[in-house]
């Protein structure tokens, strides 16, 4: 039973426009979550986060935004650009838990076009 | 300041066979998680170390074990290697039992099981 999915693996969009990557979870224990970016034989560094106190939280170009009724989330990226093709994990934990607790999807790769 | 490394990149190894995985924190964390990140997965936790002992474990079997010295390096042993063992070992650290979202991800080890 996976608890949180990320329904699409890849993702295209052209260099000054938005991308906008989506997360589901279940688990109605879970009110913290994460974003994390990977490159390529680098380890995930963490993007953005929000709780369940809020609906949204903003840094800079990156956006997410929480709709706790249909348990889901998204993460914004206004404008792409090239440097942010990665893959990109969704991640949800109970707050105030270890972060190991964290439970991740299976991660969405962006690729952003010139 | 050197980030979080791990040694070896890569690894071959047979079913039945141990292996032993390194990990050096960053410069003043006291705390090491590891994660298993098999193809076209999210990272799945393993277990975390803190002042030398296992405090928090996901759902691994024995099989996978670890160790953390006095200068915060760590360990990961998985022992009577399976073919499903096969994946990308990451790991993280952080500081006082990774309740942060600050985790520092190395570049992971690359295993390979034939």
């Amino acid at each position: 039973d996976q608890q949180v999915k990320q329904n699409s693996p890849s993702l295209s969009v052209q260099e000054g426009r938005i991308s906008i990557l989506n997360c589901d979870y279940t688990n109605s224990m879970f009110d913290y979550f994460l974003w994390y970016k990977k490159y390529p034989a680098e380890g995930p560094t963490f993007l953005i986060s929000i709780s369940s106190i809020k609906d949204k939280n903003e840094d800079g170009r990156f956006t997410v935004f929480l709709n706790k009724s249909a348990k889901h989330l998204s993460l914004h990226i206004v404008p792409s650009q090239p440097g942010d093709s990665a893959v990109y994990f969704c991640a949800a934990r109970v707050y105030n838990t270890n972060a190991g607790k964290s439970t991740f999807g299976d991660g969405t790769t962006l690729t952003v076009k010139p | 300041d050197a980030g979080v490394t791990q040694s070896p990149t890569h690894l071959i190894k047979t079913r039945g066979q141990q292996v032993t995985l390194r990990c050096s924190p960053k410069s003043g964390h006291d705390t090491v998680s590891w994660y298993q990140q098999a193809l076209g997965q999210g990272p799945q936790f393993i277990f975390q170390y803190y002042e030398e002992e296992e405090r928090q474990r996901g759902n691994f079997p024995d099989r996978f074990s670890g160790h953390q010295f006095p200068n915060y390096s760590s360990e990961l042993n998985v022992n009577a290697l399976l073919l499903g063992d096969s994946a990308l070992y990451l790991c993280a650290s952080s500081e006082g039992q990774g309740f942060t979202d600050t985790q520092y991800f190395g570049p992971g080890t690359r295993l390979t099981v034939l």
